[in-house]
């Protein structure tokens, strides 16, 4: 049973407009979702956050926008830029000793120029 | 800072055969986990750590064993590898519980 969904295996985006990519979970018990950034023969490193007592955060180029009752999270980056391009994983935990992350099947992004 | 390095990088290992996959974390974090990334699976947790000297189940733990002896390492094992065993393998550590994970670049194992 997949608790977190990413439901678009791939996305392609023109350089300089706005990236939406989307994230759907299932177990009311999260309630702190985070974004990671995989690239090629690398590890996923940490990109953006969100509680559940939130619905929005910011952090310069990336928005993580939270709809508690849909069940629903998505992260816009706007402008898109080239080394955008990368496999996002969306995760979530219910906080509650150890982050247990659960993981979604991640979206690859593709920017072109 | 090396952060969080992983040895070996790759490895092929015939079905019945063991080894151990290192863990090794420069910033003192008490939360050390092991992943498992299968396609069109994402990162699945097989065990993990809340401190030196403890060991908990995650999502995926059968055929794997884990050892924390010391604060910076976390052990992986596979007592007797099986094709299904042939992932990408990622260790990640946590200052607590409630913090970002910083991620190793991963050991890549084929199990024949």
């Amino acid at each position: 049973d997949q608790q977190v969904k990413q439901n678009s295996p791939s996305l392609s985006v023109q350089e300089g407009r706005i990236s939406i990519l989307n994230c759907d979970y299932t177990n009311s018990m999260f309630d702190y979702f985070l974004w990671y950034k995989k690239y090629p023969a690398e590890g996923p490193t940490f990109l953006i956050s969100i509680s559940s007592i939130k619905d929005k955060n910011e952090d310069g180029r990336f928005t993580v926008f939270l709809n508690k009752s849909a069940k629903h999270l998505s992260l816009h980056i706007v402008p898109s830029q080239p080394g955008d391009s990368a496999v996002y994983f969306c995760a979530a935990s219910a906080v509650q000793g150890a982050q247990k992350l659960v993981f979604g099947q991640g979206t690859r992004l593709t920017i072109n120029p | 800072n090396a952060g969080v390095t992983q040895t070996p990088k790759f490895r092929v290992l015939k079905t019945g055969q063991s080894m151990t996959l290192l863990c090794a974390q420069d910033m003192n974090h008490e939360y050390m986990y092991w992943y498992r990334q299968d396609p069109g699976m994402g990162l699945r947790l097989i065990h993990y750590s809340v401190g030196e000297g403890t060991t908990a189940k995650g999502e995926v733990p059968d055929g794997y064993n884990v050892s924390r002896l010391k604060k910076q390492n976390f052990l992986l094992g596979l007592e007797s590898a099986a094709p299904s065993q042939t992932s990408v393998y990622f260790c990640a550590s946590s200052y607590s519980g409630a913090g970002e994970q910083y991620f190793g670049p991963g050991t890549r194992l084929t199990v024949t």
